[in-house]
């Protein structure tokens, strides 16, 4: 069983329109992440969520929300996408210690859905 | 906030070559730093880490090295052979936890048949 799976892998869109991508971890993780890979490949995290605290990287535009209906779950949602959009977007996740923890340091990335916005 | 610088952005080896990646870090105060590998089309995946009380970490042909008075660290692969060839990411963080990650820019390692 694919232990983070993001739906769509692909998703091509119009400028302007709104979408959403899905996301869901049977690991029992509490925490889960959404970064956005560009082109040239880099890594940058834009939201951390668990059921105590959302952190939103203050550089993500708030057209982007992440939306989460239980622990298992965190969608992305974007409006008015735009044409600096398109990348992929991964979903993560990881379980969160109050002591430092071997294994609670590990992120488990989905596969990745790729966006392109024309 | 930390910064992670990563070099090389590229790196070819020929097979059965080593491979070295370097990391440096800004904040003294990060103690846990990861390498995680994406291989073509696929999510990035943990392949070994190291905390600021241990100098070196090995595991099978890939080790990891921290220098935390320089703050930098670096990733070794040995007998690299093509299924090696991917992006490989360092990372930083503090009190160890995944919440706090800052990634570097990736390196792209091609190993060379």
């Amino acid at each position: 069983d694919t232990a983070v799976s993001q739906t769509p892998k692909y998703l091509v869109t119009q400028m302007g329109n709104d979408k959403s991508i899905k996301c869901e971890q049977n690991l029992g993780h509490d925490t889960m992440y959404w970064y956005k890979q560009d082109s040239k490949k880099f890594l940058k995290i834009m939201f951390s969520y668990n059921n105590k605290e959302l952190i939103i990287n203050e550089t993500v535009p708030n057209r982007f929300s992440p939306k989460s209906p239980d622990k298992a779950h965190l969608n992305l949602h974007i409006n008015s996408l735009e044409l600096g959009d398109s990348a992929v977007y991964f979903c993560a996740s990881s379980r969160t210690e109050e002591r430092v923890h071997s294994g609670a340091n590990v992120l488990t990335f989905g596969a990745g859905s790729r966006l392109t916005v024309l | 906030g930390e910064n992670v610088e990563q070099h090389p952005s590229t790196l070819s080896v020929q097979e059965g070559d080593s491979a070295v990646i370097k990391c440096t870090y800004s904040d003294s105060a990060s103690n846990y730093f990861p390498w995680y590998k994406q291989e073509l089309g696929k999510g990035p995946q943990l392949i070994i880490d190291i905390r600021s009380n241990v100098g070196e970490k090995k595991d099978q042909r890939i080790a990891v090295t921290l220098n935390k008075t320089a703050k930098h660290f670096s990733l070794h692969i040995t007998e690299t052979q093509p299924e090696d060839s991917a992006v490989y990411f360092c990372a930083a963080s503090k009190r160890g936890s995944a919440r706090q990650l800052t990634f570097g820019s990736g390196t792209q390692l091609t190993v060379l048949p």
